[in-house]
């Protein structure tokens, strides 16, 4: 099992361009999210998802979008990059059903500038 | 709406000391459960241990042990026996309660140092 897995692990990008992170798992987990990680603020929820087709907005949601086309994946898309959007962002899993803990994947370090 | 209370920005330990790092937390809903993340320097998040808000004893796994108050809604970490490697971020988190219970809620984190 890989887990969680998330590409580019490094990326830089100008105001105004746009970007997919990509997040896999391949633990057939309907619950899969995103938060971005900001210094003293904790992780925030951007979006989540409870299964493919099914999707919903988080605590900080403006300025991305997201789909679930299929079980495994669930990419993030920057629509137009703002500095306000620098920040380390991870992806988690998980079932749905019950309380169970959310794996994390190991995180995208973007800046924009 | 759920909420994530870690009142310690920083806290010091000396290496072999036990140490405890709060959390209180925010819900109206009976059901919920209550998780501890490690992250150290190098970034990624690693899961420590769960309390579910029906569990009778309070958890524990190795040298982590959670105080589980329900009344005072309160889930503290208790690190026995420091060591070096435990210095890292540690994050509190909720999933449940109120506004569905899918979502996990993270309180800001502790910044540990166990000092040699």
């Amino acid at each position: 099992n890989a887990g969680v897995t998330q590409t580019p692990k490094f990326q830089v990008l100008k105001t105004g361009q746009s970007m997919t992170l990509q997040c896999a798992q391949d633990m057939n987990h309907e619950y899969m999210s995103w938060y971005r990680q900001d210094p003293g603020m904790g992780l925030r929820l951007i979006h989540y998802s409870v299964g493919a087709g099914i999707t919903d907005q988080g605590e900080v949601p403006n300025g991305y979008n997201v789909s679930r086309s299929t079980t495994e994946d669930f990419p993030l898309r920057l629509l137009s990059a703002a500095p306000s959007q620098t920040s380390v962002y991870f992806c988690a899993s998980s079932y749905a059903r019950g309380l169970s803990e959310q794996y994390f994947g190991p995180g995208t370090r973007l800046t924009v500038t | 709406a759920q909420k994530i209370t870690q009142t310690q920005p920083g806290m010091f330990v000396q290496e072999k000391e036990a140490v405890t790092l709060d959390c209180t937390y925010d819900t109206s809903d009976p059901s919920y459960g209550l998780f501890w993340y490690k992250q150290p320097s190098s970034g990624e998040m690693i899961f420590l241990i769960y309390q579910g808000s029906y569990d009778q004893q309070n958890a524990t796994e190795g040298r982590y042990s959670l105080n589980f108050q329900k009344a005072r809604k309160s889930a503290n970490l208790v690190i026995s026996a420091s060591q070096l490697g435990d210095s890292a971020m540690y994050f509190c988190a909720m999933r449940g309660g109120q506004g569905g219970s899918e979502k996990l809620v993270f309180g800001k984190g502790t910044k540990l140092t166990v000092n040699p």
